[in-house]
């Protein structure tokens, strides 16, 4: 069966440090997604990407945080600035048309 | 402020028996309902989706939608220890360009032996 792949699965960076975390979403997927989930908390929508631009975003995806589909197959979410608050589990997804998101594994990202 | 709301649990059912998960959410205009279920430390895991009102019946799951009254629910019958988990109801929302799913806080189900 068809998965979304994400790399690293565990990043921990310091504080002030940038963080590429990068996601192979499901080929003939069109959109793509980012959420993340802080411990304990509900799994939050971050940005979705579309025909290779964002199409929307939350309050939560502010300037320290970009997204790229650099070569048709990655799909990378990069965060220049990382702060303590920022430590959570990152999961990518991808869908097709109307059908439910396929969630990749997750990169566990640690602030120290 | 768009809302999917669920008791957080935990709800604890005895092997075997029906374990009943219920949804409600806040715009009437959404139109794809979702049931996840997350392990611990695990990513989400589409286990149903339904569009229309009713029910919508996949091997031990059923998920039912109640459109009018904004509500979903997930049934499992014959539950088994390997479904002790949190179930999370997503709803998708559109928005000015791209639609998006927003997740519940889920509720996290404990099968008993």
């Amino acid at each position: 069966e068809p998965e979304v792949t994400q790399t690293p699965s565990h990043q921990v960076t310091q504080m002030g440090q940038e963080v590429i975390l990068r996601c192979v979403p499901i080929s003939n997927h069109l959109y793509f997604y980012w959420y993340r989930q802080i411990l304990g908390q509900k799994v939050e929508f971050l940005v979705s990407f579309y025909n290779n631009e964002i199409s929307e975003k939350s309050e939560i995806f502010d300037d320290q945080f970009s997204v790229e589909r650099p070569d048709g197959s990655n799909f990378t979410l990069k965060i220049r600035s990382t702060k303590l608050e920022d430590s959570a589990m990152y999961f990518c997804a991808s869908r097709e048309f109307d059908y439910g998101y396929t969630f990749g594994s997750g990169t566990r990202l640690t602030v120290v | 402020q768009k809302e999917v709301e669920q008791n957080s649990g935990p709800l604890s059912v005895p092997e075997g028996a029906i374990a009943s998960l219920n949804c409600t959410y806040s715009d009437r205009g959404s139109q794809s309902f979702f049931w996840y279920r997350q392990y611990s430390g695990k990513s989400p895991e589409l286990i149903m989706s339904i569009y229309s009102n009713g029910d919508k019946e996949d091997g031990r799951f059923t998920a039912q939608l109640n459109k009018a009254s904004q509500y979903v629910s997930l049934l499992i019958r014959d539950s088994q220890p390997s479904d002790s988990a949190t179930y999370l109801c997503a709803v998708n929302y559109k928005g000015n360009r791209d639609d998006k799913i927003i997740f519940g806080k889920g509720t996290r189900l404990h099968i008993l032996p």
